[in-house]
C-alpha cells in the first residue's frame, strides 16, 4: 500500500536551534496534516494543509504542502524543551474511495531538545 | 472537555484470553478509528466506523472486531490475543466522514505474553 517516508527518524538539538523534517511520497497526496505525540499521550494535530504550495503557521511551527503534491514540509524555529515529542506526518491519498477521512501516517520524526 | 477516553490504559495479559479495550467521545462525533502503533511503522488503521453499526475494516484487521452500537462508543475487541498483537493502541474521531482532523485518545498500551 501507499508509505509515506519521514525524515530525520530522530534529532537531537540545541534550545534554540531551528528544526525541519519531511514527508514524502510516491504518489499524490490530497491533504497534508501534522501532529505532535508527547511521551505517554495521543497525537494532537498541529497544522493541516489542503492545497498544493500551501504554507500555514501555527506559532513557531510552519509547514507547507509541496509544489508536487507528493511531499510536505514541517518546521521549528527557536525550539524549546516543550517541543519534545515524535512528529508525525499524515496524508490522504489522492484517489480516494470509502472513508474519505482515510489517513495515511508516517513513521515520525523522534525530536529531543536539550536545554 | 472535549476529549476521547480509552481503557485501559495498560494491559498486559495472556496469550487467548479474549479482552476489550473501550473508547468513547462526547464530541458526538460520526467518525470513530482504531490504530496500533508499532516502532518504525507509525500509525496503522485497524477498523473504522463512519456511524452507529457502520463498520468496516481499515488496513491491519485481522485478529481485531469492534463494534459500534451507540455514537459516543467504539470498543476494540481481541477474541484470542496473540503476541504479535502486543503493541500501543490509539483510538480517534472525527466530526464526520469527511472531516480529516482527528482527535487521538491517549493510548492503551497492551502487552500479550
Amino acid at each position: 500500500g501507499q508509505q509515506l517516508n519521514q525524515s530525520p527518524q530522530s534529532m537531537f538539538i540545541q534550545e534554540g536551534e531551528d528544526v525541519s523534517m519531511n514527508c514524502t511520497s510516491s504518489s499524490i497526496f490530497n491533504t497534508w496534516l501534522w501532529y505532535k505525540q508527547d511521551p505517554g499521550e495521543g497525537p494532537v494535530l498541529l497544522i493541516a494543509l489542503y492545497k498544493a504550495g500551501e504554507l500555514t503557521s501555527n506559532g513557531r511551527l510552519t509547514a507547507q504542502f509541496g509544489i508536487t503534491r507528493k511531499d510536505s514540509f514541517l518546521n521549528i524555529s527557536a525550539s524549546i524543551p516543550s517541543d519534545v515529542g515524535i512528529y508525525f506526518c499524515a496524508g490522504q491519498p489522492y484517489p480516494y474511495g470509502g472513508a474519505t477521512n482515510k489517513l495515511i501516517f508516517g513513521t515520525g520524526t523522534l525530536l529531543a531538545v536539550q536545554p | 472537555e472535549a476529549q476521547v477516553t480509552q481503557n485501559p490504559r495498560y494491559l498486559i495479559t495472556v496469550t487467548g484470553k479474549k479482552l476489550t479495550v473501550t473508547c468513547s467521545q462526547n464530541m458526538n462525533h460520526e467518525y470513530m478509528s482504531w490504530y496500533r502503533q508499532d516502532p518504525g511503522l507509525g500509525l496503522r488503521q485497524i477498523y473504522y466506523s463512519m456511524n452507529v453499526e457502520v463498520t468496516d475494516k481499515g488496513d491491519v484487521p485481522e485478529g481485531y472486531k469492534v463494534s459500534r452500537k451507540e455514537k459516543r462508543n467504539f470498543p476494540l475487541i481481541l477474541e484470542s490475543p496473540s503476541p504479535n498483537q502486543t503493541s500501543l493502541y490509539f483510538c480517534a474521531s472525527s466530526l464526520s466522514r469527511t472531516a480529516l482532523k482527528q482527535y487521538f485518545g491517549p493510548g492503551t498500551r497492551l502487552t500479550v505474553t
